[in-house]
C-alpha cells in the first residue's frame, strides 16, 4: 500500500520570505500523481499544485513550486514571498494513475504559520 | 452549484444514535468521494461513487457505515449505532468523471461529527 509521510508537524515563516515543506512517499508503481492541498480553518481542502510522476519538470503555480525527486520519492513544496493568507494546514497526497478514479492517500499534514 | 456543499456543518449526537451526512457535488460531476479526517490526521478514504454505484468501498471501517447516491448526484453517508471513535470531520469531494488521470477532486467544507 502507498504511504505518504510529512515529517514536519509545524513550520513558521516570516511574511515575504520563502519556506519549504517536506513530503516523502512510498510506492512500487512507476506512474502516479502527487498533490499539495491547503486546508485553512474553514476546513475546505484547496488544491495548490499537482505533479505527474512521468514529467521530469517540476510543477509551478505562481508563488508555489515543487521539488520532485522521483528516485528519492521526495516531493517538497516551496512557497515564495509568503503571505498571511498562506497560513493553513498543508497536506501532501498521492494518487495512482490507473483508471484515474483512485483515491487520494494523504500525509498527516504540516501546519504553516506566517508571521507578520 | 458553484462548489461542493455539505450539510450539516456540525452534528452533535449521542453514542448509539443514527446519523446521516449529506453531500451535494458540483453539478455535472459523476465521481464522488467520502473521506474521514480525525483530529491531527490527514483525510482517509472511505468510499468512491461512479454515478449511482459504489465503485470502491474499501475504506469503510465496518458495517455501521453505509453510503448511497441513488440518482447519481447527492450522496448520503449513514452511520448506525455511533461510537465516540466516529467523531471526526467527514469530507466529501467530487470530480468530473473520476476516469481521467487529469481529474481534480474538489472538496466540500466537511461535516464535523461529535459523538458524546
Amino acid at each position: 500500500a502507498q504511504t505518504v509521510t510529512q515529517s514536519q508537524p509545524e513550520m513558521s515563516v516570516q511574511e515575504a520570505e520563502t519556506v519549504t515543506l517536506s513530503c516523502t512517499y512510498d510506492t512500487s508503481e512507476s506512474d502516479y500523481y502527487l498533490f499539495w492541498y491547503k486546508q485553512p480553518p474553514s476546513r475546505q481542502m484547496i488544491l495548490v499544485i499537482r505533479q505527474e510522476a512521468y514529467k521530469q519538470q517540476n510543477a509551478t503555480e505562481n508563488r508555489f513550486s515543487v521539488n520532485f525527486q522521483k528516485a528519492a520519492k521526495s516531493f517538497s513544496l516551496k512557497i515564495s514571498d509568503s503571505q498571511l493568507g498562506d497560513a493553513a494546514m498543508y497536506f501532501c497526497a498521492y494518487r495512482r494513475t490507473q483508471g484515474g478514479s483512485e483515491k487520494l492517500v494523504f500525509g498527516k499534514g504540516t501546519k504553516l504559520t506566517v508571521n507578520p | 452549484g458553484a462548489g461542493v456543499s455539505q450539510t450539516p456543518s456540525n452534528k452533535v449526537t449521542e453514542k448509539g444514535k443514527y446519523v446521516e451526512l449529506r453531500c451535494d457535488p458540483i453539478s455535472g460531476h459523476t465521481a464522488l468521494y467520502w473521506y474521514r479526517q480525525s483530529l491531527g490526521q490527514g483525510p482517509e478514504f472511505l468510499i468512491y461513487f461512479q454515478g449511482t454505484g459504489a465503485a470502491d468501498d474499501s475504506g469503510l471501517p465496518n458495517d455501521r457505515f453505509f453510503a448511497v447516491r441513488p440518482e447519481g448526484s447527492v450522496s448520503t453517508l449513514k452511520i448506525q449505532r455511533t461510537e465516540r471513535g466516529d467523531s471526526a470531520v467527514y469530507l466529501c469531494a467530487s470530480s468530473l468523471t473520476g476516469l481521467a488521470v487529469t481529474d481534480t477532486q474538489y472538496f466540500g467544507p466537511g461535516t464535523r461529527l461529535t459523538v458524546l
